[in-house]
């Protein structure tokens, strides 16, 4: 299994307060990314990065920031959390962004927003 | 817009064959993948097709039609352990990957 962790594994918030989460890999892959999974909706992109200090935005950014310091840890931060932002959130990790992309998910961390 | 489409849920008996289908319509393709996801866990990775025909793997062959945008996951000599969601995934013009809902598959002794 590729080494990809995820912290914290749940997360209860409340509205308007901060949340970051947290992800870390010891493949020393390229390419890092953000999903929410939500019922009735496919993985929905949120950002992904392709190096360190090298983000972009996924198709559903709004509200979310993204850091990358080191190639092993990819931080998502709510900065003022909301209701509609209680998911489930996979970070997943690829070698390269070419066509074949095969992407290994973490173990996912479901976020509570009150 | 971009679309992935897929059963929402599916039925079938243990050892027998099941067939999920996915239809797409996306801006550009570079390949289509196929993940299963068990309940409460992450998805991994299955198969992936970006020419036309069928990849076998085991007990589980995917297919791809790009002229018609559509592909199928056929599972055969089904076990109980292959209760799961399947998701359909392409990946568009930009080489992001575009995901259907799932479908999740049920198997009944």
């Amino acid at each position: 299994d590729a080494g990809i962790t995820q912290s914290p594994r749940h997360k209860v918030t409340e509205t308007g307060t901060p949340v970051t989460l947290r992800c870390h890999q010891t493949e020393n892959h390229r390419y890092m990314y953000w999903y929410r999974q939500d019922p009735g909706h496919g993985l929905r992109l949120i950002h992904y990065s392709y190096g360190v200090k090298d983000t972009d935005k996924g198709e559903v950014s709004d509200g979310y920031s993204v850091s990358r310091s080191k190639t092993e840890d990819f931080l998502l931060t709510l900065e003022s959390a909301t209701s509609s932002q209680t998911s489930v959130y996979f970070c997943a990790i690829s070698e390269s962004g070419g066509s074949y992309n095969e992407q290994f998910f973490g173990p996912g961390t479901r976020l509570t927003v009150l | 817009g971009q679309n992935i489409d897929q059963p929402t849920e599916m039925t079938a008996t243990e050892g027998a064959i099941v067939q999920i289908n996915c239809t797409y319509q996306t801006s550009g393709f570079n390949g289509l993948f196929w993940y299963q996801q068990h309940a409460g866990e992450a998805p991994t990775f299955l198969s992936y097709n970006v020419l036309d025909g069928l990849e076998e793997k085991g007990r589980f062959s995917s297919f791809l039609s790009r002229s018609k945008g559509y592909s199928y996951l056929l599972l055969k000599e089904l076990q109980m352990k292959d209760s799961a969601s399947y998701l359909c995934a392409v990946m568009d013009s930009n080489y992001q990957l575009i995901w259907g809902a799932g479908t999740k598959l049920i198997i009944k002794p």
